[in-house]
């Protein structure tokens, strides 16, 4: 079974203040996925990262995916309160020929306040 | 709104119940998943489907059964389930079955079973 662990898995902080979400796996994956799901939605990418090393920026929002690509982190700068709500990473990996599926991590449940 | 609905939102039903879970999208995609959602597990991959063709069952009890009429429609059919089975229950779609294609979930259905 491939995990992927988050951490932390609760945090709660205050409007402007800067985080960082770690997603770790001790598998290789094909790529990274995060995704933000909301209370009573389903959750919605974010960012995709497929090569090892490479840096994505959305906004104040910072992916990097690790060298080996068993790991990834998510930055967030001055968040704010509209980032409230729980991040999933999801790793992908070949399942026959080009189909492929997502592993989910545990999952950070992200609370920002005024 | 992400262009895939799922009904009901909620289901309250016994154990010797049956009823059936609903999904549509409405994206022009080929690919259709299931997902359960539990409060202390991260995101578990019960069922795929390509072109209405099981691609994947993740040894999932014989008490859920899906459906895949056409490439717009999924269901899962729920018979004799137990209290543990209560959980968010996903459905989500995607272009391919190829990595890195973003998956769009709908809002879910939160099963309870008495």
């Amino acid at each position: 079974t491939q995990l992927l662990e988050q951490s932390p898995q609760f945090l709660s902080i205050q409007e402007g203040e800067n985080l960082t979400v770690y997603c770790n796996s001790s598998s290789v994956f094909s790529s990274l996925q995060w995704y933000r799901q909301e209370p009573g939605e389903g959750p919605v990418l974010l960012v995709t990262v497929v090569t090892g090393g490479e840096v994505k920026k959305l906004k104040r929002l910072t992916f990097q995916f690790g060298d080996a690509r068993k790991d990834s982190s998510l930055h967030i700068t001055a968040a704010q309160p509209g980032d409230t709500g729980l991040y999933l990473c999801a790793g992908g990996r070949l399942i026959t020929g080009t189909a492929s599926k997502l592993t989910f991590g545990t999952g950070t449940r992200l609370q920002v306040t005024l | 709104e992400t262009g895939v609905t799922q009904t009901p939102r909620h289901l309250v039903m016994g154990m010797t119940n049956k009823k059936s879970l609903k999904c549509e999208q409405h994206l022009g995609h080929n690919a259709m998943y299931w997902y359960k959602q539990s409060a202390k597990k991260p995101l578990e991959l019960m069922f795929v489907y390509s072109l209405e063709e099981r691609v994947e069952n993740n040894s999932v009890p014989s008490r859920f059964s899906p459906e895949c009429p056409n490439s717009s429609h999924l269901f899962l059919h729920l018979h004799t389930l137990q209290p543990e089975d209560s959980a968010l229950y996903l459905c989500a779609s995607s272009q391919d079955l190829n990595l890195g294609y973003e998956q769009y979930f709908g809002p879910g259905t939160r099963l309870t079973v008495t």
